[in-house]
């Protein structure tokens, strides 16, 4: 069974300054997907980012990067230029690379809450 | 809005009372999926359906729940005899099954509490 652990429960960052949530996780698969998913207040979940493990370059998405080490088993979140709306809880979700009828379904990790200060 | 949409919004039952939530997945999406979210927790999956056809059951799954999704539009999921600790969000997500991976798209969600 695949596990995901993000151990900062809390995070608090300045607007405009980077911040970086870390993530890890434990599978044997060797071909699967990893995201973070953003949770706004009484929001409903959104995608930040995605990476497919069989790609060593980091997915970006504008303020949103990703440093991704597939040995350690760490997909870490830099959001840069923090801004007031970045405030939410940050998933890290771990996929299952899989065809057919298979569901694929995701593997959450506990969150962090991001609180950017003004 | 064409996003995935979740009714009620929000469910407060007693105990041992039976409850049923609805989802409805964007339209195009043949997959349907269920998880569970409780407080400071991520979402734990519950269930997925490929058009009608309901083809996994996560062990959290308890005989209590069922789930249906008749003609592979709309879902529900349904708890009989409530119990306290069945209080979470419950979250339901679409997708399409072309593709490397299966995206996913959540609804709002349906929070439950169980007095």
């Amino acid at each position: 069974a695949q596990t995901v652990t993000q151990s900062q429960p809390e995070m608090s960052v300045q607007e405009a300054e980077t911040v970086t949530l870390s993530c890890t996780y434990d599978t044997s698969e060797s071909n699967y997907y990893l995201f973070w998913y953003k949770q706004p207040p009484s929001r409903q979940m959104i995608l930040v980012i995605r990476q497919e493990a069989y790609k060593q370059q980091n997915a970006t998405e504008n303020r949103f990067s990703v440093n991704f080490q597939k040995a350690a088993k760490s997909f870490s979140l830099k959001i840069s230029d923090s801004q007031l709306g970045d405030t939410a809880m940050y998933f890290c979700a771990f996929m299952k690379h899989a065809g057919g009828n298979y569901g694929q379904n995701f593997v959450f990790g506990p969150g962090t809450r991001l609180s950017v200060l003004p | 809005d064409t996003g995935v949409s979740q009714d009620p919004r929000h469910k407060i039952t007693k105990r041992g009372q039976n409850v049923t939530f609805r989802c409805d997945p964007i339209s195009e999406h043949n997959r349907l999926y269920w998880y569970r979210q409780t407080l400071g927790q991520g979402p734990e999956f519950l269930t997925y359906f490929q058009n009608e056809a309901q083809l996994e059951k996560s062990r959290l799954l308890s005989d209590r729940f069922s789930a249906e999704r008749p003609k592979g539009s709309f879902s529900t999921l349904e708890i009989q005899r409530t119990e306290q600790g069945d209080s979470a969000m419950y979250l339901c997500a679409s997708g399409p099954s072309s593709g490397l991976y299966n995206e996913q798209f959540f609804g709002p969600g349906t929070r439950l509490t169980v007095l």
